[in-house]
């Protein structure tokens, strides 16, 4: 069966310091993968998509970026952190357009 | 282009009553339409789903939803609550042609809260 991991399940950073968010997808071949960010009370706010290794498509311009270096893998980056980025991050995956996604546990991501 | 309308941000039951969620679609194909719920820090967990098959969809849970097309609705309902159904509930409508995002958009959630 598959399975989605993202790790770390909870993260505190200060402002201005570096980020990566791992997610990894087992048990399928060639997913589609998504990021989203749900701040405190809100909906999912879609980040980046990815359709194959390499290929990313960006929502919403800000300072985070996404990189698929691997077929299951999916990263979200950022070089600054800022304190608008503090929320809840959600990696998922899909392979079928209309079938539905997948999520991860999320990383609950605080900046001081 | 399509939308999603979950018609209340939050909903109060008593354990034991039934439990009415709203969602209304607009979309230019035959969507197929999901239900998903989130536990505080967890991710999202499907429920069930609609892909053009029978309109009434039953789910985990002991939750179903109708598909209505003359009404552009797919209400999730439950007919006893329970403490464990205390969640924030999202509907999501999709007519993608392929992969990635384009086409997929998500309500902006339901919180259902149970009295006791």
């Amino acid at each position: 069966s598959q399975t989605i991991h993202q790790w770390p399940a909870t993260l505190v950073q200060p402002v201005g310091s570096p980020l990566s968010l791992e997610c990894t997808v087992e048990g399928t071949s060639n997913p589609n993968l998504y990021w989203y960010r749900q701040a405190a009370g809100r909906g999912l706010q879609l980040l980046f998509y990815s359709v194959g290794i390499g290929q990313i498509s960006s929502e919403v311009p800000q300072n985070l970026s996404a990189s698929r270096p691997q077929d299951r893998q999916f990263i979200l980056s950022s070089k600054k952190l800022l304190l608008s980025d503090s929320g809840f991050y959600l990696c998922a995956w899909d392979r079928d357009p209309n079938q539905p996604q997948h999520f991860g546990d999320g990383t609950r991501l605080s900046i001081l | 282009a399509q939308s999603v309308t979950q018609l209340d941000s939050h909903v109060s039951v008593s354990e034991g009553t039934p439990v009415l969620l709203r969602c209304n679609y607009s979309s230019s194909y035959s969507p197929s339409l999901f239900w998903y719920v989130q536990h505080p820090n967890k991710g999202l967990q499907l429920l069930l789903k609609y892909t053009s098959a029978a309109t009434l969809v039953k789910g985990i849970n002991g939750f179903e939803a109708e598909f209505k097309k003359s009404e552009t609705s797919f209400h999730l309902t439950k007919p006893s609550a329970h403490m464990s159904d205390a969640a924030e509930y999202f509907c999501v409508v999709s007519d993608r042609a392929g992969g990635g995002a384009d086409g997929l958009t998500f309500g902006k959630g339901t919180h259902l809260i149970i009295q006791p």
